[in-house]
């Protein structure tokens, strides 16, 4: 059994670029939740998907943006990168269904936009 | 709205002390309560969830839905033990709302 792995590990964007943040689920999770932790925060739920579609949004604008793959695999964009966009951008894979099901963490993305 | 409020951004302690790291939720219906910790250099990984009801790793925590609260306890903490600690609120929905975190520190 694998574990949630993300890449890149580190990267660096200028204000007004695109980035692209990429997520393995682990083996047998169909859920993938991304989260954005800035600095000295906990982090921020940015939105869900389950098998391939979205199910679930928190308070981002339409700039962020995903998808999740067949493997359920799942990516995250963010367009026209501003400066607060700066931050660690966390995936965590989970099993709806079973009780109380656990989100399993990468070791996230650090994203700074210059 | 949910909200989590984890009152204390830093603890410090010695070791062998009572450890007790504070959280407080607001939620209208039943929540689910989970404690997330993260060691140095490693990924946030759950310690424990209130449906569980265990202690793991000689902490426990206990919804009170009276006072809206999830804190959690160790009786003798360990050096260990120093990490950052995330309280967890999920209500209703998979997403999971996450307090500001604590900063544990202990002493030898």
């Amino acid at each position: 059994e694998t574990g949630v792995t993300q890449s890149p590990t580190h990267l660096i964007k200028t204000r007004g670029q695109q980035v692209t943040l990429r997520c393995s689920s682990q083996s047998g999770h169909n859920t993938v939740s991304w989260y954005q932790q800035a600095l000295g925060q906990g982090p921020q739920f940015i939105f869900q998907y389950y098998r391939e579609e979205e199910n679930g949004r928190g308070n981002f604008p339409p700039r962020f943006s995903g998808l999740q793959f067949p493997n359920y695999s799942s990516e995250l964009n963010v367009n026209a990168l501003e400066l607060d966009d700066s931050a660690l951008y966390l995936c965590a894979s989970s099993l709806p269904g079973t009780d109380s099901p656990e989100a399993f963490f990468g070791q996230g993305t650090r994203l700074t936009v210059v | 709205a949910q909200r989590v409020t984890q009152p204390e951004k830093l603890l410090s302690v010695f070791k062998g002390a009572p450890v007790e790291l504070k959280c407080n939720y607001s939620y209208s219906g039943s929540p689910e309560l989970f404690w997330y910790v993260q060691y140095s250099r490693q990924r946030l990984q759950l310690l424990l969830r209130h449906i569980s009801r265990e202690s793991i790793k000689g902490f426990t925590a206990d919804l009170n839905k009276g006072e809206t609260s999830f804190h959690l306890k160790k009786p003798f903490a360990q050096e260990e033990d120093s990490a950052m600690y995330y309280c967890a609120l999920r209500g209703g929905s998979e997403k999971l709302v996450f307090g500001k975190g604590t900063k544990l520190t202990v002493n030898p």
